[in-house]
Order: C-alpha cells, then sequence, then structure tokens
C-alpha cells in the first residue's frame, strides 16, 4: 500500500486478556518501529527491527510484551494478560533503513482500552 | 539519554498570526531534532528536520524551526497559521536510533 497500515484501529478489551496488534510497513522499508503514546504524553519507544537483524527491545515495558516480524514484512505487537495501564495508541512506524537521514513513515495507531 | 521537553501542552493562536511552539532538549552533543505533526485521526507527519549545517531548517506547510546550540532549544515557528494548522506537534531527538519525543504541544486555530 501507499503508506504504513495499522489494524485493528480501535480495540477494547478486558484485562487479563491478551491481544495482537498488527502493522504493515511500507513495502522495501527494512526498519520497523514500534511506540506507545499514553493520553496527554509523547511517543515512547517499544522496540524496532531492522532487516533480518536482532531486534532491539529495550523499549518493551515488561516481558508481557513481546513483537514479532518474519523478515521485511508485517509485524505483530502482542500484549499478553493486559492492564488497565496498558490503555494507550500502539504507533507503528518503517523507514527504508534505521537511522536518521532516513525519514519514518508513521501509521494511524491502534487504539487500545483495557476494561 | 536524550530528552525532550515541550513546555506549553497547548496554545490558542488566531487564523493568520504568527506561532511559535516552544522545544528544548537535553543531550551532551547536537543531536538530530525532528518536528512532527499528528492530525486528529492521522498519523505524525515529518514537518522538518535538523541533522547539521544551517540552524535554520525549512520545513513542509511554511514551518521552520531554528537550532540554537546555546539554548538547547529547537523552537517550531510559522509566521501566519491557518485553521488546516490545529493539530498535535511533538518535538523529538534521536541518537543512535533511539528516538524520544516530547509530550507534544496542541494547537488550538480560532477564526
Amino acid at each position: 500500500g501507499a503508506g504504513v497500515s495499522q489494524s485493528p484501529s480501535n480495540k477494547v478489551t478486558e484485562k487479563g486478556k491478551d491481544v495482537e496488534l498488527r502493522c504493515d510497513p511500507i513495502s522495501g522499508h527494512t526498519a520497523l518501529y514500534w511506540y506507545r503514546q499514553r493520553l496527554g504524553q509523547g511517543l515512547e519507544f517499544l522496540i524496532y527491527f531492522q532487516g533480518n537483524s536482532a531486534p532491539d527491545k529495550s523499549g518493551l515495558p515488561s516481558d508481557r510484551f513481546s513483537a514479532e516480524r518474519t523478515g521485511e514484512s508485517v509485524s505483530t505487537l502482542t500484549i499478553q494478560r493486559t492492564q488497565q495501564e496498558d490503555s494507550a495508541v500502539y504507533l507503528c512506524a518503517s523507514s527504508l533503513s534505521s537511522g536518521s537521514y532516513n525519514e519514518q513513515f508513521f501509521g494511524p495507531g491502534t487504539r487500545l482500552t483495557v476494561l | 539519554a536524550q530528552s525532550v521537553t515541550q513546555p506549553d501542552i497547548h496554545i490558542t493562536v488566531s487564523e493568520g498570526a504568527s506561532l511559535e511552539l516552544r522545544c528544548n532538549y537535553s543531550y551532551g552533543a547536537t543531536p538530530y531534532l525532528f518536528w512532527y505533526v499528528q492530525s486528529p485521526g492521522q498519523g505524525l507527519q515529518l514537518l522538518l528536520k535538523y541533522f547539521s549545517g544551517d540552524t535554520l531548517v525549512q520545513g513542509i506547510k511554511g514551518f521552520e524551526a531554528e537550532f540554537k546550540r546555546s539554548q538547547s532549544s529547537f523552537n517550531l515557528r510559522k509566521p501566519s497559521v491557518h485553521w488546516s494548522d490545529a493539530a498535535e506537534y511533538f518535538c523529538a531527538v534521536e541518537h543512535n536510533n533511539d528516538m524520544r519525543f516530547g509530550a507534544g504541544t496542541r494547537l488550538t486555530v480560532k477564526p
């Protein structure tokens, strides 16, 4: 597609349930990033993938969070045993490669609400 | 680690008035600096970026930003605001693929 897409756009779940969020990057983009945006706050880096290298997981807030990416395609962010503090907008971005010289293109985000 | 502060949570300006959104960063060296805009229901869009060289950078939609090392600032400006500029604006600093965003400034434009 023309841009980064994310699904679902909205997700409401009950505390304790697992959720999966999907990101489809721009075709040909080797780098993919996940961010979390809590209400009234800036974006919080979670994880990034660069090609077939081991992902940088340094931003994941707990072991309930995990992400996968197969090659240079779709990525899935999984949150296990969701908590109310996980409620946020989860943004995905992709770029031609990692590094500042390549602009990150953002998807519209998935709004997660944990009841 | 680097950090970004946007002192103004919400700013209201009249259409046609000038705009300045403040951004201060904390980092030991000269970082890479960015301004993004997020319109309602839209993803973030890059307005402009600073890597090196000329400290006044021009971006899209008539925006510009000036890097001031002495003040650790990278303020965003626009001489005449349009109603379509109403959005959330984020300043960001990046080093070694670690990008940190400010909390954002919400811009409201009055008719």
